[in-house]
Protein backbone atom coordinates (compact mmCIF):
# COMPACT_ATOMS: atom_id res chain seq x y z
CA UNK A 1 0.00 0.00 0.00
CA UNK A 2 0.77 3.44 -0.62
CA UNK A 3 1.02 5.99 2.80
CA UNK A 4 1.20 9.37 2.95
CA UNK A 5 2.57 10.64 6.59
CA UNK A 6 1.67 13.84 8.54
CA UNK A 7 2.68 14.89 11.59
CA UNK A 8 -0.74 15.06 13.78
CA UNK A 9 -0.37 18.82 14.72
CA UNK A 10 1.12 21.99 14.17
CA UNK A 11 0.81 25.36 16.22
CA UNK A 12 1.66 28.91 15.06
CA UNK A 13 0.99 32.15 16.37
CA UNK A 14 -0.94 34.40 14.33
CA UNK A 15 0.86 36.28 11.55
CA UNK A 16 3.54 33.20 11.51
CA UNK A 17 3.79 31.43 9.08
CA UNK A 18 2.91 27.92 8.66
CA UNK A 19 4.24 24.60 7.22
CA UNK A 20 2.46 21.71 7.06
CA UNK A 21 4.56 18.34 5.41
CA UNK A 22 3.41 15.12 3.46
CA UNK A 23 5.75 12.37 3.22
CA UNK A 24 5.34 9.49 0.75
CA UNK A 25 7.79 7.59 -0.91
CA UNK A 26 8.77 8.74 -4.69
CA UNK A 27 6.02 11.41 -3.79
CA UNK A 28 7.66 13.80 -6.33
CA UNK A 29 6.40 11.48 -9.18
CA UNK A 30 2.92 12.60 -8.16
CA UNK A 31 0.67 15.44 -8.08
CA UNK A 32 -0.32 16.34 -4.51
CA UNK A 33 -3.34 18.16 -3.51
CA UNK A 34 -3.94 19.84 -0.18
CA UNK A 35 -7.88 20.01 1.45
CA UNK A 36 -8.85 22.42 4.37
CA UNK A 37 -11.61 20.88 6.59
CA UNK A 38 -12.83 22.97 9.63
CA UNK A 39 -14.68 21.60 12.50
CA UNK A 40 -18.39 21.01 11.38
CA UNK A 41 -18.00 21.81 7.49
CA UNK A 42 -17.27 20.29 4.31
CA UNK A 43 -13.58 19.73 3.15
CA UNK A 44 -12.45 22.45 0.70
CA UNK A 45 -9.75 21.76 -2.02
CA UNK A 46 -6.96 24.60 -1.46
CA UNK A 47 -4.18 23.37 -3.25
CA UNK A 48 -3.88 21.17 -6.56
CA UNK A 49 -1.24 20.22 -8.84
CA UNK A 50 1.02 21.05 -5.86
CA UNK A 51 0.87 24.44 -6.09
CA UNK A 52 -2.19 25.50 -8.00
CA UNK A 53 -4.39 27.72 -6.07
CA UNK A 54 -8.33 27.55 -6.91
CA UNK A 55 -10.29 30.40 -7.22
CA UNK A 56 -10.90 31.46 -3.73
CA UNK A 57 -7.90 30.36 -2.15
CA UNK A 58 -6.50 33.05 -0.32
CA UNK A 59 -2.60 33.95 -1.47
CA UNK A 60 -1.32 33.18 1.86
CA UNK A 61 -1.55 29.68 0.53
CA UNK A 62 0.99 27.93 -1.38
CA UNK A 63 2.16 24.36 -2.18
CA UNK A 64 5.70 23.19 -2.54
CA UNK A 65 7.12 19.77 -3.63
CA UNK A 66 10.68 18.48 -2.87
CA UNK A 67 12.25 14.86 -2.51
CA UNK A 68 10.44 12.90 -0.84
CA UNK A 69 7.93 15.38 0.61
CA UNK A 70 5.21 18.52 -0.15
CA UNK A 71 4.98 20.96 1.93
CA UNK A 72 1.79 23.40 2.71
CA UNK A 73 2.74 26.73 3.88
CA UNK A 74 0.26 29.34 4.96
CA UNK A 75 1.72 32.99 5.40
CA UNK A 76 0.68 35.56 7.83
CA UNK A 77 -1.90 33.29 9.40
CA UNK A 78 -5.14 34.09 10.60
CA UNK A 79 -7.90 32.15 13.51
CA UNK A 80 -9.60 31.50 10.58
CA UNK A 81 -7.14 29.29 9.32
CA UNK A 82 -7.22 26.77 12.03
CA UNK A 83 -8.63 23.29 10.75
CA UNK A 84 -7.64 19.76 9.51
CA UNK A 85 -5.31 19.79 6.86
CA UNK A 86 -4.62 16.56 4.26
CA UNK A 87 -2.77 15.81 1.62
CA UNK A 88 -4.11 13.63 -1.30
CA UNK A 89 -2.35 12.24 -4.55
CA UNK A 90 -3.47 10.11 -7.07
CA UNK A 91 -1.35 6.66 -6.83
CA UNK A 92 -0.85 4.73 -10.43
CA UNK A 93 -1.83 1.57 -8.55
CA UNK A 94 -3.69 2.72 -5.39
CA UNK A 95 -6.07 5.16 -6.42
CA UNK A 96 -6.75 8.02 -3.93
CA UNK A 97 -4.91 8.28 -1.23
CA UNK A 98 -5.21 10.63 1.54
CA UNK A 99 -2.91 11.49 4.26
CA UNK A 100 -3.65 11.31 7.96
CA UNK A 101 -4.04 15.18 8.31
CA UNK A 102 -2.68 17.63 10.58
CA UNK A 103 -4.74 19.82 12.97
CA UNK A 104 -3.71 23.78 12.76
CA UNK A 105 -3.93 25.06 16.00
CA UNK A 106 -3.38 29.22 16.00
CA UNK A 107 -2.04 30.28 19.24
CA UNK B 1 -22.61 27.74 -5.79
CA UNK B 2 -22.14 24.17 -5.86
CA UNK B 3 -23.84 22.01 -3.26
CA UNK B 4 -23.91 18.30 -2.85
CA UNK B 5 -26.40 16.51 -0.55
CA UNK B 6 -25.97 13.22 0.03
CA UNK B 7 -28.89 10.72 1.39
CA UNK B 8 -29.62 7.27 1.81
CA UNK B 9 -27.13 6.10 4.94
CA UNK B 10 -28.43 3.84 7.52
CA UNK B 11 -27.89 1.25 10.00
CA UNK B 12 -27.64 -1.86 7.88
CA UNK B 13 -26.77 -5.51 9.29
CA UNK B 14 -23.41 -7.40 7.19
CA UNK B 15 -24.50 -8.43 3.98
CA UNK B 16 -27.21 -6.29 3.81
CA UNK B 17 -27.66 -3.86 0.86
CA UNK B 18 -27.82 0.38 0.83
CA UNK B 19 -27.97 2.70 -2.05
CA UNK B 20 -26.38 6.25 -1.49
CA UNK B 21 -27.62 9.42 -3.20
CA UNK B 22 -26.29 12.64 -4.28
CA UNK B 23 -28.14 15.68 -5.66
CA UNK B 24 -26.04 18.12 -7.34
CA UNK B 25 -26.66 21.37 -8.31
CA UNK B 26 -25.09 24.72 -8.78
CA UNK B 27 -23.36 23.16 -12.10
CA UNK B 28 -23.56 21.63 -15.16
CA UNK B 29 -23.32 18.09 -13.40
CA UNK B 30 -22.77 16.26 -16.78
CA UNK B 31 -19.21 17.74 -17.42
CA UNK B 32 -17.57 16.38 -13.86
CA UNK B 33 -16.52 13.44 -12.66
CA UNK B 34 -17.74 12.47 -9.64
CA UNK B 35 -16.95 10.38 -6.43
CA UNK B 36 -17.44 8.73 -3.45
CA UNK B 37 -15.01 9.07 -0.59
CA UNK B 38 -15.67 7.52 2.54
CA UNK B 39 -14.03 8.23 6.21
CA UNK B 40 -13.44 6.56 9.63
CA UNK B 41 -11.99 7.35 12.67
CA UNK B 42 -9.70 4.38 12.13
CA UNK B 43 -8.44 4.42 8.79
CA UNK B 44 -9.11 8.03 7.81
CA UNK B 45 -9.97 9.04 4.10
CA UNK B 46 -10.62 6.30 1.58
CA UNK B 47 -11.71 6.70 -2.13
CA UNK B 48 -14.29 4.13 -3.08
CA UNK B 49 -15.31 4.97 -6.81
CA UNK B 50 -15.29 8.00 -9.23
CA UNK B 51 -17.72 8.07 -12.73
CA UNK B 52 -16.88 10.34 -15.31
CA UNK B 53 -19.22 12.66 -16.72
CA UNK B 54 -20.52 10.43 -19.46
CA UNK B 55 -20.32 7.12 -17.52
CA UNK B 56 -17.29 5.72 -19.64
CA UNK B 57 -14.98 5.74 -16.99
CA UNK B 58 -15.26 4.03 -13.79
CA UNK B 59 -13.21 3.18 -11.12
CA UNK B 60 -13.52 1.55 -7.30
CA UNK B 61 -11.14 0.88 -4.70
CA UNK B 62 -10.09 -2.76 -3.88
CA UNK B 63 -11.64 -3.12 -0.93
CA UNK B 64 -15.43 -2.42 -2.42
CA UNK B 65 -14.70 -3.84 -5.91
CA UNK B 66 -17.29 -6.36 -6.32
CA UNK B 67 -19.61 -5.08 -4.09
CA UNK B 68 -20.29 -1.04 -4.90
CA UNK B 69 -21.51 0.12 -7.79
CA UNK B 70 -21.31 3.68 -9.01
CA UNK B 71 -23.76 4.98 -11.55
CA UNK B 72 -25.37 8.55 -12.25
CA UNK B 73 -28.01 10.38 -14.03
CA UNK B 74 -27.03 13.23 -15.79
CA UNK B 75 -30.77 13.85 -16.41
CA UNK B 76 -31.38 14.29 -13.00
CA UNK B 77 -27.71 15.79 -11.55
CA UNK B 78 -27.96 12.63 -8.94
CA UNK B 79 -25.10 10.07 -8.11
CA UNK B 80 -25.64 6.67 -6.78
CA UNK B 81 -23.52 4.43 -4.92
CA UNK B 82 -25.35 1.01 -4.23
CA UNK B 83 -23.99 -0.72 -1.72
CA UNK B 84 -24.37 -4.44 -1.57
CA UNK B 85 -22.51 -7.59 0.78
CA UNK B 86 -21.96 -4.83 3.05
CA UNK B 87 -19.67 -5.14 6.42
CA UNK B 88 -18.79 -4.41 9.11
CA UNK B 89 -15.46 -2.45 8.13
CA UNK B 90 -17.64 -0.92 5.45
CA UNK B 91 -19.27 1.54 8.28
CA UNK B 92 -18.27 5.80 7.51
CA UNK B 93 -19.09 8.72 6.34
CA UNK B 94 -19.94 9.10 2.54
CA UNK B 95 -18.55 12.11 0.65
CA UNK B 96 -20.44 13.24 -2.39
CA UNK B 97 -17.08 14.69 -4.69
CA UNK B 98 -16.78 16.75 -7.61
CA UNK B 99 -13.52 16.07 -9.24
CA UNK B 100 -12.48 18.09 -12.53
CA UNK B 101 -13.97 17.78 -15.78
CA UNK B 102 -10.99 15.88 -17.47
CA UNK B 103 -9.43 14.63 -14.33
CA UNK B 104 -10.71 12.63 -11.38
CA UNK B 105 -7.39 13.23 -9.40
CA UNK B 106 -8.62 15.85 -6.42
CA UNK B 107 -12.02 16.96 -5.51
CA UNK B 108 -12.89 20.89 -5.78
CA UNK B 109 -16.01 20.33 -3.67
CA UNK B 110 -17.39 17.87 -1.02
CA UNK B 111 -21.10 17.28 0.46
CA UNK B 112 -21.28 17.29 4.01
CA UNK B 113 -21.63 13.63 4.15
CA UNK B 114 -24.12 10.59 5.10
CA UNK B 115 -23.42 8.11 8.03
CA UNK B 116 -23.54 4.15 7.45
CA UNK B 117 -23.49 2.12 9.71
CA UNK B 118 -23.09 -1.82 9.39
CA UNK B 119 -23.63 -3.55 12.26
CA UNK B 120 -25.49 -7.11 13.55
Amino acid sequence: SYVLTQPSSVSVAPGETARIVCGGDNIGSYSVHWYQRKPGEAPVLVIYYDSARPSGTPERFSGSKSGNTATLTISRVEAGDEADYFCQVWHSSRGGVFGGGTKLTVL
Amino acid sequence: QVQLVESGGDLVKPGGSLRLSCAASGFTFSDYYMSWIRETPGKGLEWVSYISGATSKIYYGDSVKGRFTVSRDNSKNSLFLQMNSLRVEDTAIYYCARGGTTAHYYVFDWGQGTLVTVSS
